[in-house]
């Protein structure tokens, strides 16, 4: 089935640095959302991305709709030890859409060392 | 609004043992979904429902049935539990908004199937 390939697999920073991960695919997206998963926790929708091109920010954290439609990224400035957890990046397809067609990354594990 | 509740937090299975994992939300979204999350594969989708009577299957629904008879309530129910179930299981959510594809997790269950 199709895949999105995030990088990198993990991150071990130090606090006050700048954060940058991304999610490529081979097919068309319409979507991409970023999620944010804290140890025991569900994922937590960061950003939501809808245009080609479209840059959107959430206090430190910025995303982009790559113009190609088939990549983005998530950047995070002069982070924080609560940055720590599981950057997802999932996409959805231009076919019509339900559930079936939201296609997740495997993850980027983020830690800071303080 | 509590947004998407999961009952149990933790449960511990027997092979061959059923039980249902209770879904809640409280937003009227219309689309709901059933995860499971295993380390190295990302998140999974078992199930899914697009509104009250209405279910279809995901990426990996063999042993796992799902009905959705209101549209506040999406249990998962396993049928004869094995040890390839022991994972984290998510519920979702999110509005059947044209275009918005962005999905609202509950706390997750952790289920041990010995």
């Amino acid at each position: 089935g199709q895949q999105l390939n995030q990088s990198p697999q993990s991150m071990f920073i130090q606090e006050g640095e700048d954060v940058s991960m991304n999610c490529t695919s081979s097919s068309i997206f319409n979507t991409w959302l970023w999620y944010k998963q804290e140890p025991g926790e569900g994922p937590v929708l960061l950003i939501a991305l809808y245009k080609a091109g479209e840059l959107t920010s959430n206090g430190r954290l910025t995303a982009q709709f790559g113009i190609t439609r088939k990549d983005s990224f998530l950047n995070i400035s002069a982070s924080i030890p609560s940055d720590v957890g599981i950057y997802f990046c999932a996409g959805q397809t231009t076919n019509a859409g339900n559930n079936r067609k939201l296609i997740w990354g495997l993850g980027t594990s983020l830690a800071v060392n303080p | 609004n509590a947004g998407v509740t999961q009952t149990p937090k933790f449960q511990v299975l027997k092979t061959g043992q059923s039980m249902t994992l209770q879904c809640a939300q409280d937003m009227n979204h219309e689309y709901m979904s059933w995860y499971r999350q295993d380390p190295g594969m990302g998140l999974r989708l078992i199930h899914y429902s697009v509104g009250a009577g209405i279910t279809d299957q995901g990426e990996v629904p063999n042993g796992y049935n799902v009905s959705r008879s209101t549209t506040e309530d999406f249990p998962l129910r396993l049928l004869s539990a094995a040890p390839s179930q022991t994972s984290v299981y998510f519920c979702a959510s999110r509005p059947g908004l044209a275009g918005v594809y962005t999905q609202y997790f509950g706390p997750g269950t952790r289920l041990t199937v010995l």
